[in-house]
């Protein structure tokens, strides 16, 4: 079963707004990371934030990263229309399992 | 260098029949991951090579499913006997380190749309 689920599940802004997407986990992690996908074909590494990490910065990408809750955020700022994609937060377990658990996915799409 | 590459990009093939795809994974990456992602889904882990060490087949959903990885380098996913539920789209992905302390950052293949018709 999947472990991360994401929040909302489609996300619809007009260019240059703020997008917020959120991500929630069972197990306790070493690290949770973002990944992009276009087109429904590879996934695009965006951001990894350590288990013992509450914020992280890259660009436009702003993660941040709440154990206790379980629950971790993407925001990207100044949106644009090459934004439009699906995004997937993937946990790996502290537990020694490598495999990452990839949430469902958030459609964001972004309108010119 | 060139990231990981996967083929055939589309395989169309007939309920019943076997399949094989094919992964190169990034020169150098010891650890080689399959996942399957259905329509408008998530990714779901399939199978997993770290080394020489024994494969974690925790993914694999049934005994039809099968993978090899050749001198640590190319991956074979194989399907026996191929059924309409098994279209999807097989992604690949290597990463360099997956140790206890690792990042695990991996680096996907555009994947391999298969349809069974």
């Amino acid at each position: 079963s999947q472990q991360g689920e994401e929040d909302p599940q489609a996300l619809s802004i007009q260019e240059g707004e703020n997008a917020t997407m959120n991500c929630s986990y069972k197990t306790s992690i070493n690290n949770l990371q973002w990944y992009r996908q276009n087109s429904g074909r590879g996934l695009v590494h965006l951001i990894l934030i350590r288990s013992n990490e509450r914020e992280k910065h890259s660009g436009r990408l702003r993660v941040t990263l709440d154990t206790s809750k379980k629950s971790s955020s993407l925001l990207i700022t100044a949106s644009r229309a090459a934004d439009t994609a699906s995004y997937f937060c993937a946990t790996d377990s502290s537990q020694g399992a490598q495999k990452l658990v990839f949430g469902q996915g958030t459609r964001l799409t972004i309108n010119p | 260098g060139a990231g990981v590459s996967q083929s055939p990009s589309n395989k169309v093939t007939e309920k019943g029949k076997d399949v094989e795809l094919r992964c190169d994974p990034i020169s150098g990456h010891t650890a080689l991951y399959w996942y399957r992602q259905s329509l408008g889904q998530g990714l779901e882990f399939l199978i997993y090579f770290q080394g020489n060490s024994a494969p974690d087949k925790s993914g694999l959903p049934s005994d039809r499913f099968s993978a090899e990885r050749t001198g640590g380098s190319v991956s074979t996913l194989t399907i026996q006997r191929t059924q309409q539920e098994d279209s999807a789209v097989y992604l690949c992905a290597s990463s360099f380190t997956s140790g206890l302390a690792g990042l695990n950052t991996q680096y996907f293949g555009p994947g391999t749309r298969l349809t069974v018709l």
